[in-house]
């Protein structure tokens, strides 16, 4: 299986500010023959099911704000929130889907300092 | 606009069998191209894939749960389902239904969710 391993497991930023969330596979998700990167991002508020964000490991899902963002390829990936606004208070989960079984990591408690 | 929604017991004992079922609406199962999975969540806890069936009826289940999980299709109701066998209180999750519109893609698409509680 790939292990998807976050950091940090909790952040606190203040509005406005960015927030930084990272995520390491334990072997690549990049396929050569078609150069994807088999990544993906989502978010979690409280009652509800995960919201994907972001794909391919940089795609903004139609709708997401732009200040959401999303780089990184082979093992290591980032997501990152340019000014942190009060929505977007969350658990935040990456996700690989480059061989099952998916699997998706910790997750990260975004929270407003 | 797809949506997905969860229906099944809340509530199993010790040992018996959980059995959920997603109904699909916005798009037929049947069309192909897309897959459903069911990922399930602990109180508080992350996100487990646990296995996922193309309207072909083949399947691909998570290795941890591969001996106690079943899934089927039911184009004519456009509807997948869930059967877990043998469960614990360690299976006490809310459990999703999710579509990927492809093969290894990202889960688009989710339901609701629907709590499962393993309790005598």
């Amino acid at each position: 299986d790939i292990v998807m391993t976050q950091s940090p497991d909790s952040l606190a930023v203040s509005l406005g500010e960015r927030a930084t969330i990272n995520c390491k596979s334990s072997q690549t998700v990049l396929y050569n023959s078609n150069n994807k990167t088999y990544l993906g991002w989502y978010q979690q508020k409280p009652g509800q099911p995960p919201k994907l964000l972001i794909y391919w490991a940089s795609t903004r899902e139609s709708g997401v704000p732009d200040r959401i963002s999303g780089s990184g390829s082979e093992t290591e990936f980032t997501l990152t929130i340019s000014s942190l606004q009060a929505e977007d208070v969350a658990v935040y989960y990456c996700q690989q889907y480059y061989s099952t079984p998916y699997t998706f990591g910790q997750g990260t408690k975004l929270e407003i300092k | 606009q797809v949506q997905l929604q969860e229906s099944g017991p809340g509530l199993v004992k010790p040992s018996q069998t959980l059995s959920l079922t997603c109904t699909v609406s916005g798009r037929s199962i049947s069309s192909g191209g897309d897959y459903w999975s069911w990922v399930r969540q602990p109180a508080g806890k992350g996100l487990e894939w646990i296995g996922r069936i193309y309207t072909s009826g083949s399947t691909s289940y998570n290795p941890s749960l591969k001996s106690r999980v079943t899934m089927s299709v039911d184009t004519s109701k456009n509807q997948f389902s869930l059967r877990l066998s043998s469960v614990t209180a360690a299976d006490t999750a809310v459990y999703y239904c999710a579509m990927t519109p492809g093969r290894n893609s990202p889960f688009d698409y989710w339901g609701q969710g629907t709590l499962v509680t393993v309790s005598s």
